[in-house]
């Protein structure tokens, strides 16, 4: 099992511009998320999905789209990155929100974003 | 609004030793609680969940304990090594239930 991939792992983009960062698990979790995490900051939840189809969104979503077409795949796009969007990017899945055994959350790798 | 703390100066301790991490949180009541640690440049690794109808948890060399009165959870390593050098994250779940909260993390030393 892979577990929670995501891609790239660095990226550099001019502010304006936009991009996809990649996330996909291969455990068949039905939850997915997505985090930043910045400095003193903590992790702070953007978008999440507890099935393929459906999508809400979380604490800092602004500037972020996110769709969840497969129960594998949950992309998170930057519509027109801006400079506050420098962060580290998460990505994580569970078998469910609301657990009942004792799973917690599996997180991708990470993408470190700089938007310049 | 829901606020969770831990402390963000950095814990040192002696290899050996018990290192105990403070998670405090206000204006909610969560049903469940997790802690994770998270090494540089890696994604945070689950430990553990602690229910609001559990006092404590153990896992090995860890505790967790979980008071829904002080609403607070420590979480304890017994006989340190310096492997467990990490910054660990508590996260109670939100009052929805569809997702979980942060805190910032503690940063723990453990010096050989």
């Amino acid at each position: 099992n892979a577990g929670v991939t995501q891609t790239p792992k660095f990226q550099v983009l001019k502010t304006g511009q936009s991009m996809t960062l990649q996330c996909a698990q291969d455990m068949n979790h039905e939850y997915m998320s997505w985090y930043r995490q910045d400095p003193g900051m903590g992790l702070r939840l953007i978008h999440y999905s507890v099935g393929a189809g459906i999508t809400d969104q979380g604490e800092v979503p602004n500037g972020y789209n996110v769709s969840r077409s497969t129960t594998e795949d949950f992309p998170l796009r930057l519509l027109s990155a801006a400079p506050s969007q420098t962060s580290v990017y998460f990505c994580a899945s569970s078998y469910h929100p609301q657990p009942t055994l004792n799973y917690g959350y599996t997180f991708g790798s990470g993408t470190r974003l700089t938007v310049v | 609004s829901q606020k969770i703390e831990q402390n963000s100066e950095a814990l040192n301790i002696q290899e050996g030793k018990t290192a105990t991490l403070t998670c405090n949180y206000t204006n909610y009541s969560p049903a469940y609680l997790q802690w994770y640690r998270q090494d540089p440049g890696r994604g945070p690794v689950f430990l553990l969940l602690i229910r609001e109808n559990e006092k404590e948890k153990r896992k090995e060399r860890l505790k967790v304990t979980f008071d829904t009165t002080l609403k607070q959870s420590l979480f304890h390593i017994t006989a340190s090594q310096p492997a467990d050098s990490a910054t660990y994250l508590c996260a109670p779940e939100n009052n929805a239930g569809n997702m979980l909260t942060f805190g910032g993390g503690t940063r723990l030393m453990v010096k050989p």
